[in-house]
């Protein structure tokens, strides 16, 4: 199994451009979630969802976008990028709340 | 909301010496779970603790889940260089679907 995939692995966008993160996990998970990394602030939740049409924020959700139109994926989207933005982010997916996560090799991005 | 804080953030220890790193909750948690990300990589998942006073073992760290299940601790016995890296607790938010994660404590270990 492949597991969590995320594309791109590196990234680097200018102040104002947009793009989407992918995620797509083969496990037939419904949990799915997005974090991002930074230095001593940990892992913080930005999206998450618990199944397909169904998507809520977590801790930092401003400046995210996201949709699960299908169980297997679920995109994050940077309407207009800010180098606050600037982070690691992680896809991650479980069976449910109670079960551990599986997490993507992560995207490095770079806003300048 | 629901917080998890760990502590101590860095720790460098001597190859051999012990390593404890805690975690607190706000909330009381249904479960707690622990990972490793190791330099450069993803969290891994390590383990899951359920009930109140568990204490569970893999080789050399121990991980105990406290009374309140409101905190957790992992320890690991005669650290090794390969034990070198990230430790995080997480905890779900109720039935919500939410995995709040701890800030980490990041390991060196000096050969």
């Amino acid at each position: 199994n492949a597991g969590v995939t995320q594309t791109p692995k590196f990234q680097v966008l200018k102040t104002g451009q947009s793009m989407t993160l992918q995620c797509a996990q083969d496990m037939n998970h419904e949990y799915m979630s997005w974090y991002r990394q930074d230095p001593g602030m940990g892992l913080r939740l930005i999206h998450y969802s618990v199944g397909a049409g169904i998507t809520d924020q977590g801790e930092v959700p401003n400046g995210y976008n996201v949709s699960r139109s299908t169980t297997e994926d679920f995109p994050l989207r940077l309407l207009s990028a800010a180098p606050s933005q600037t982070s690691v982010y992680f896809c991650a997916s479980s069976y449910s709340d109670n079960t551990e996560a599986f997490f993507g090799q992560g995207t490095r991005l770079t806003v300048v | 909301g629901q917080q998890v804080m760990q502590i101590p953030q860095y720790q460098h220890v001597q190859e051999g010496e012990d390593f404890t790193t805690y975690c607190n909750s706000s909330t009381t948690l249904s479960n707690i779970q622990w990972y490793k990300q190791r330099p450069g990589g993803h969290p891994v998942f390590l383990i899951q603790l359920v009930k109140s006073g568990e204490v569970k073992k893999q080789k050399r760290l121990t991980f105990q889940f406290g009374e309140a299940k409101k905190n957790s601790s992992l320890h690991i016995t005669a650290t090794q260089t390969t034990d070198v890296g990230t430790y995080f607790c997480a905890g779900p938010t109720g039935n919500t679907g939410k995995l709040i994660f701890g800030q980490g404590t990041t390991l060196q270990v000096k050969p």
